[in-house]
């Protein structure tokens, strides 16, 4: 089945850590995204890439890297620099512009 | 900028019965695309129901309908014979042409579907 896979679904972190979120999806997309999303908000960009080797900050790309080395890949790192990493987050792929986009079940990142 | 407003946290309807929830937005496009996405417990998005905003005719997906005023900048969606697996947050999200299909979110309604 075609669709976008998420993991860990949860992910505990310890100050000081980077962890990395995968995201891989078998949908052909080129475009991918990462989302935050807190209690009380709506998601809130973080990174995307249009195409392979290519990405580009989102809203709120402080303390975040990602790097997109093959299509169906797009990795990110919450580095130490984010001082507020405890959130859910959400990998999306679409075909681009204005198709519809496909979501993943998402991961919950917590810091311990 | 561009904004996406719910003005609604909460809301909650009987089973069976009719619901709409609201969303307006702010922008200055004239090619654009309005969305809403379906949250439930699993933490799943799901889109329910996609809008052109060159289109005059709503869009309706089964149940799902919505009300595209674009001179007020406004998209609601209407739920009709409510169900308990309506249970959900909804999101209203929009994007415009150029946009590489980025997707800026309101803040959620949270919907309860009582029996």
């Amino acid at each position: 089945d075609g669709g976008i896979t998420q993991s860990p679904k949860y992910l505990f972190r310890k100050e000081g850590q980077n962890v990395t979120l995968s995201c891989e999806q078998n949908l052909n997309h080129d475009a991918m995204y990462w989302y935050r999303q807190d209690p009380g908000q709506g998601l809130r960009l973080i990174y995307y890439s249009q195409i392979v080797n290519d990405f580009q900050k989102g809203d709120i790309a402080e303390g975040y890297s990602v790097s997109r080395e093959k299509k169906e890949s797009f990795p990110l790192t919450v580095t130490s620099a984010q001082k507020n990493p405890t959130a859910f987050y959400l990998c999306a792929s679409s075909m681009g512009d204005n198709r519809k986009a496909f979501f993943g079940q998402g991961t919950r990142l917590t810091v311990v | 900028a561009q904004t996406v407003t719910q003005s609604q946290p909460e809301m909650s309807v009987q089973e069976a019965e009719t619901v709409t929830l609201s969303c307006t937005y702010d922008t200055s496009e004239n090619n654009y695309y309005l969305f809403w996405y379906k949250q439930p417990p699993s933490r799943q998005m799901i889109l329910v129901i996609r809008q052109e905003a060159y289109k005059q005719q709503n869009a309706t997906e089964n149940r799902f309908s919505v009300n595209f005023q674009k001179a007020a900048k406004s998209f609601s969606l209407k739920i009709s014979d409510s169900q308990l697996g309506d249970t959900a947050m909804y999101f209203c999200a929009f994007t415009f042409s150029g946009n590489t299909g980025k997707l800026i979110f309101g803040q959620g309604t949270t919907l309860q579907v009582k029996p």
